[in-house]
């Protein structure tokens, strides 16, 4: 059963940095495009950032560039988001998903930017 | 960056009714490869989001027969041929051939 859970989340002050981490299962990291995608509370969906298998290639929308790296281990199935500089509009819930245009989703977790 | 719009954004529906909703991408979709990469995503209420629809028409594995996708150039229709109580929830489409691939604001389905 493919299945892919997310941890690192939690309350940060404007500013601060935190590391997102998505332990993937039931299936091989190395074969797939992955994904970060956020939800605001309340709000729709943005595709945040997303690389290819081997990680040669890496993609950031606007808001995060700069700020955010993401990475990957396909030795340890571990996808990963390195947040700095956070901003209260990047409070939201944060789901890493696999393949190119997000076959498979995880359950999210919360990063809350807040003085 | 392409901009994706649905209408309506709500949509109450009679249980065993059918239900459409339109979404509309601001530039052709169209990949340099050939594919089209205009998906439709469910999100439940407190749930993930799930994909039901991939490049304009494929249903994902497990997805019921009763939705269906279609459309071209840069407009795009699903379709729930009989609406279940369990398909309340927001639709989102979303196209993933230009980066930075976006979403559409989602369409609330719920039972009348």
């Amino acid at each position: 059963e493919v299945q892919m859970v997310e941890s690192g989340g939690g309350l940060v002050q404007p500013g601060g940095s935190l590391r997102l981490s998505c332990a993937a299962s039931g299936f091989s990291l190395s074969s797939h495009w992955m994904n970060w995608v956020r939800q605001a509370p309340g709000k729709g969906l943005e595709w945040v950032a997303n690389i290819k298998q081997d990680g040669s290639e890496k993609n950031y929308v606007d808001s995060v560039k700069g700020r955010f790296t993401i990475s990957r281990d396909n030795a340890k199935n571990s996808l990963f988001l390195q947040m700095n500089s956070l901003r209260a509009e990047d409070t939201a819930v944060y789901y890493c998903a696999r393949g190119r245009v997000g076959v498979d989703w995880g359950q999210g977790t919360l990063v809350t930017v807040s003085s | 960056d392409v901009v994706m719009t649905q209408s309506p954004l709500s949509l109450p529906v009679t249980l065993g009714q059918p239900a459409s909703i339109s979404c509309r991408s601001s530039q052709s979709l169209v990949h340099s490869d050939g594919n089209i990469y205009l998906n439709w995503f469910q999100q439940r209420p407190g749930q993930s989001p799930r994909r039901l629809i991939n490049r304009v028409s494929n249903r994902d594995s497990g997805v019921p027969d009763r939705f269906s996708g279609s459309g071209s150039g840069t407009d795009f229709t699903l379709k729930i041929s009989r609406v279940e109580a369990e398909d309340v929830a927001v639709y989102y489409c979303m196209q993933g051939t230009h980066w930075p691939f976006t979403f559409g604001p989602g369409t609330k389905v719920d039972i009348k």
